[in-house]
């Protein structure tokens, strides 16, 4: 019953280092979705996959990239680290056609010092 | 654009109060409405959702109801617990995309 599983769930980095952030999800679902949280903002959409093999850039993508491993897992990875990525990530997943709900995992705080 | 714009909390209201927390919306085309909450140090989890006008989606005593003649979809409840105490947020979904657009969020704490 893991849904969607998101590692590390804690990190803090210096600035000007590099991090991969995991996801993966067990509900076969096609689209996958990373997003960042920030107080006051809501949940603004960094990158995401509608399928294996694709991805396409959301709202807020500079300084992040993202790889779809196979249809289980998405990644995303910061190459160089800046304060102002200190935030709230999460993945979410969802079936491939619309007014589907997306399923969230349970996020990772990162901090960059 | 296309957004969401939800009410400022935080919404502090006594256990058995009545909720209501406003949401409205600007979108070209017909997009489907969700509402999720968000519990403290977890993602966020669907409420309801409603995917078409007068739809009213329902879920553990929430309701919400797709009014397009006022671009809204606000979020009820006629008698909160304490274990309501969340985070709550409004999104959209046009027909052409996956993906959804986030409200800010409106923060409900409710005091026994």
């Amino acid at each position: 019953n893991a849904g969607v599983t998101q590692t590390p769930k804690f990190q803090v980095l210096k600035t000007g280092q590099s991090m991969t952030l995991q996801c993966a999800q067990d509900m076969n679902h096609n689209s996958m979705y990373w997003y960042r949280q920030d107080p006051g903002m809501g949940l603004r959409l960094i990158y995401y996959s509608a399928s294996e093999g694709t991805t396409d850039k959301g709202e807020v993508p500079n300084g992040y990239n993202v790889s779809r491993l196979n249809k289980r897992e998405f990644s995303l990875r910061l190459e160089s680290a800046a304060p102002s990525q200190t935030s709230v990530y999460f993945c979410a997943s969802s079936e491939d056609r619309v007014n589907q709900p997306q399923h969230f995992g349970d996020g990772t705080r990162l901090s960059i010092l | 654009g296309d957004s969401v714009t939800q009410m400022e909390g935080p919404v502090t209201l006594s256990e058995e109060a009545f909720l209501t927390i406003n949401c409205t919306y600007t979108a070209t085309g017909y997009p489907s409405l969700f509402w999720y909450v968000q519990y403290p140090g977890e993602g966020l989890q669907l409420l309801l959702k409603a995917t078409k006008a007068d739809d009213k989606g329902s879920n553990k005593g929430f309701e919400a109801t797709y009014r397009k003649e006022t671009t809204s979809f606000h979020l009820e409840k006629g008698s909160v617990q304490v274990s309501d105490s969340a985070v709550y947020f409004c999104a959209l979904s046009l027909d052409s995309s996956y993906k959804l657009i986030f409200g800010s969020g409106t923060r409900l704490l409710v005091r026994p």
